[in-house]
């Protein structure tokens, strides 16, 4: 499987602010998928980047509040835009494997807002 | 109805013992099925993937599908600490992307 790293790791913010999280894969992939998982919840997909195109996001969340770019195949990045307390979660981001048919996880962002 | 189910538990087991986890699903057209492990403050790990019904062994797991009763299930022998985590099961509904739809998710915790 795919080696996925995504930074940063872990981040405490400030409300109304933003943050990028970067995630890089060791091989070329073509899905790439955004999760958020909220303390003691499952996973919630945020969204699936696709390179070359835009994202395609799940009921719920929207372009202006998690802009999501793909300029290659072995990296996406997620903002979290304009930051509320409520957004305090675990981001991960996946990446698919069509001979599998399945996904592999990076390690995760935990995300903190103040 | 939930697309996929599974019993949040905790499930309790001592050491040694069978841990037996259930999943039902509810898309008869679903493809493929995965069992992925998540340590608490860790990212999920896949364990198992099943793609067709009966039994599939892997050490001391066991996937089991039987898709007219839309159920995956995982069995873990001779259960070890260790294997305390949650354990989510996926499905993939066959869209030919590598979409998945996760259960809540069940907690298993064996004691020594």
């Amino acid at each position: 499987s795919a080696v996925i790293s995504q930074k940063p790791s872990r981040d405490i913010c400030q409300r109304g602010t933003s943050l990028t999280i970067q995630c890089q894969v060791d091989s070329q992939v073509t899905m790439m998928f955004w999760y958020r998982q909220q303390p003691g919840q499952s996973l919630t997909l945020i969204a699936t980047a696709n390179q070359g195109s835009e994202a395609t996001y799940e009921s719920g969340f929207v372009i202006d509040k998690f802009p999501i770019s793909r300029p290659n195949l072995t990296f996406s990045t997620l903002t979290v835009s304009n930051m509320s307390p409520e957004d305090s979660s675990i981001y991960l981001c996946s990446v698919g494997d069509p001979a599998a048919d399945t996904q592999y996880f990076g390690p995760g962002t935990r995300l903190t807002v103040l | 109805q939930k697309e996929v189910e599974q019993n949040s538990g905790p499930l309790s087991v001592p050491e040694g013992a069978i841990a037996s986890l259930n999943c039902t699903y509810s898309d008869r057209g679903s493809q493929s099925f995965f069992w992925y492990r998540q340590y608490s403050g860790k990212s999920p790990e896949l364990i198992m993937s099943i793609y067709s019904n009966g039994d599939k062994e892997d050490g001391r797991f066991t996937a089991q599908l039987n898709k007219a009763s839309q159920y995956v299930s995982l069995l873990i022998r001779d259960s070890q600490p260790s294997d305390s985590a949650t354990y989510l099961c996926a499905v993939n509904r066959g869209t030919g992307f590598q979409k998945l739809v996760f259960g809540t998710g069940t907690r298993l915790l064996v004691s020594p």
